[in-house]
């Protein structure tokens, strides 16, 4: 079975760095893209960036370039999202996702596998 | 960047009816790289509709997208109670941006 397993949810305070995982199976995990979503409390979609697990390779939405860290490790199939000094806004539900395909250079795919996201709340 | 508008906000049906969800994009969509999912409270995002009108594995075939350019359509022929959901748009022609989304509601 294709799946992507989140890590579980964290409570932080504002100031505190967090890295979150995604780990692929059940397929190539380095021939698709992984991208990170954010949605906050009761709200949309939010693209936040990709990364092509192969060679690292990333991309980020500009709302969202220098506020997050993308990474990855492809011995174990595992993708992260990091921040270095949480907010109180970063309080949202985080879902990775992969694209349909992909290759080196091309991320404009469908996302056809979800993971159960990860929670962060951020609060003093 | 390109910008989607979704309409309605929102949709009150009764089951067996049918539904249909516009998206509009501030500009032409790449190669209708245009996409919907469906959420269902405390869920994930569920692909339904890929490349505007494909159907993604799995998805029932009374789901059906359409349109081109700027304006697309996704349609679910008669709603059963499962259908009750949060449905997004989403362009990956350019990037990737995502609609507001419809709820579509129990009457």
């Amino acid at each position: 079975e294709v799946q992507l397993v989140q890590s579980g949810a964290e409570v932080k305070k504002p100031g505190e760095s967090l890295k979150i995982s995604c780990k692929g199976s059940g397929y190539s995990f380095t021939r698709h893209w992984i991208a990170w979503v954010r949605q906050m409390p009761g709200k949309g979609l939010e693209w936040m960036g990709i990364i092509y697990p192969d060679d690292s390779d990333t991309r980020y939405s500009p709302s969202f370039q220098g506020q997050v860290t993308m990474s990855s490790d492809k011995s174990i199939s595992i993708a992260y999202l990091q921040w270095s000094s949480l907010k109180a806004s970063d309080s949202a539900m985080y879902y990775c996702a992969r694209t349909m395909g992909g290759t080196a250079y091309n991320y404009l795919y469908a996302m056809d596998v979800w993971g159960q996201g990860t929670t962060v709340t951020v609060s003093s | 960047e390109i910008v989607l508008t979704q309409s309605p906000g929102t949709l009150s049906l009764s089951p067996g009816e049918r539904a249909t969800l516009s998206c509009r994009a501030s500009q032409s969509v790449s190669s209708n790289f245009l996409a919907w999912y469906q959420q269902k409270p405390g869920q994930a995002p569920r692909l339904l509709i890929y490349g505007a009108s494909s159907r993604a594995t799995g998805i029932p075939d009374r789901f059906s997208g359409s349109g081109s350019g700027t304006d697309f359509t996704l349609t679910i022929s008669r709603l059963e109670p499962e259908d009750f959901a949060v449905y997004y748009c989403q362009q990956y022609g350019s990037s990737f941006t995502f609609g507001p989304g419809t709820k579509v509601n129990i009457k």
